[in-house]
Order: C-alpha cells, then sequence, then structure tokens
C-alpha cells in the first residue's frame, strides 16, 4: 500500500494563478480531509470529506475549492492564489470519520509571490 | 473555532528522564481527542486516540490519559529517547467530521 500520496510537494505560484493540490488513498477510507499548517498555528482544517459526493467546510475554507468524486482522489484546489495562502499543505485520511486514526500524505510545500 | 490548547509549547528533556504535558479541550460535544507524533521533515503520526472518560493508553514508553468532564488530556513519555525528540500534537474530535488541532508542544531530549 503506498497509504496518501500527494502531489506535488513543492510549488511556487504568482498571485492569481490557480493549481489544484492531488491527494489519493489506496487504503479504501472513506473520509478525507485537507489542512494547511503554518508556524505556530497548528494544523488547521480546510475541507473534508465523509464520502465520494460529500465535502464540507472546515475552519479555514476560503479561498479552496473541493470536490469528492471517487473514494480514492480528494483534490483541493486554489482559485486564485495569495500570498495568504504560503503554507504547507497536508492530505490525511482515515476509516469513517474524524473519530479514527488520520493518516497524513507527506505534505506539499506552496509559496505564492 | 474551538479553543485546544496545549502546554507547555516546548521542553528540554534529559535522555533518561520521564516528563509529560497537557492538552486542555472544551468540556462539551466530545467525540473522540487525538495524540500524533510529528518529526522534522516528517509526517503526523497517530500515536493515541481516545473516546472514553478515563481512557488510559500506552505505547511503549508513551502513555496518555483522558478527562472529559474537565476537558484534559495527559501524554507522558517515560525514561526519554533522543528518539522522542518530535512535536506531539493533540486534536479535539467535536463533531462528526471535524478535527480541532492545537499546537503542538515540542519535545527535545538531549543526551
Amino acid at each position: 500500500n503506498a497509504g496518501v500520496t500527494q502531489t506535488p510537494k513543492f510549488q511556487v505560484l504568482k498571485t492569481g494563478q490557480s493549481m489544484t493540490l492531488q491527494c489519493a488513498q489506496d487504503m479504501n477510507h472513506e473520509y478525507m480531509s485537507w489542512y494547511r499548517q503554518d508556524p505556530g498555528m497548528g494544523l488547521r482544517l480546510i475541507h473534508y470529506s465523509v464520502g465520494a459526493g460529500i465535502t464540507d467546510q472546515g475552519e479555514v475554507p476560503n479561498g479552496y475549492n473541493v470536490s469528492r468524486s471517487t473514494t480514492e482522489d480528494f483534490p483541493l484546489r486554489l482559485l486564485s492564489a495569495a500570498p495568504s495562502q504560503t503554507s504547507v499543505y497536508f492530505c490525511a485520511s482515515s476509516y469513517s470519520a474524524a473519530r479514527y486514526e488520520q493518516y497524513f500524505g507527506p505534505g506539499t510545500r506552496l509559496t505564492v509571490t | 473555532i474551538l479553543n485546544v490548547e496545549q502546554s507547555p509549547q516546548s521542553l528540554h528533556v534529559q535522555e533518561g528522564d520521564s516528563t509529560n504535558f497537557t492538552c486542555s479541550f472544551p468540556s462539551s460535544n466530545f467525540y473522540a481527542l487525538h495524540w500524533y507524533r510529528w518529526e522534522t521533515a516528517k509526517s503526523p503520526e497517530a500515536l493515541f486516540v481516545m473516546t472514553l472518560n478515563g481512557d488510559e493508553k500506552k505505547k511503549g514508553r508513551i502513555s496518555a490519559t483522558l478527562n472529559t468532564k474537565e476537558g484534559y488530556s495527559y501524554l507522558y513519555i517515560k525514561g526519554s529517547q533522543p528518539e522522542d525528540s518530535a512535536t506531539y500534537l493533540c486534536a479535539f474530535n467535536h463533531s462528526w467530521g471535524k478535527l480541532q488541532f492545537g499546537a503542538g508542544t515540542q519535545v527535545v531530549v538531549t543526551p
């Protein structure tokens, strides 16, 4: 099993550009989520999904879109990148819901100039 | 946004010493409390998920306790080793889909 994979590992964007961060898992997990990690702030939930076709907002959803067309994939779209979105992004998955241990991907380091 | 606080923010421990630190969270709408270990340049890895008041979990030299009525959890490291150096995160599950993370306690174990 590859577990949770994320691509790309690093990305530099200019303000106003859009892009999609990819996340995939091969553990047949129903629950997937996206976090951003900023210094001194821990991990903050952006969006989450409890199954294919179902998504909901987390703590900091503005400027990001998600969709969940398959169990395996949960891409995160930045619509119009801003310097405030410079961060490290982690995707995570778990068996059923946030109540179960989360498996994290390796992270994507995004810089917006 | 709920308040999940971890203290201290960082601590230095001599190899062989034991240590503990705290996660505090709201005592209402409790689903679960998670602990993760996060080493530099790696991803967070789950240590424990606790769901019942009074839960105690143990993995090797690391253990955790949970008090949901007063809203706190302790993580203990017995006989610290340099490989225990990491940031330890707690996360409060307060509704079906949402985890709120604390900012972490950074532990540095010196030989």
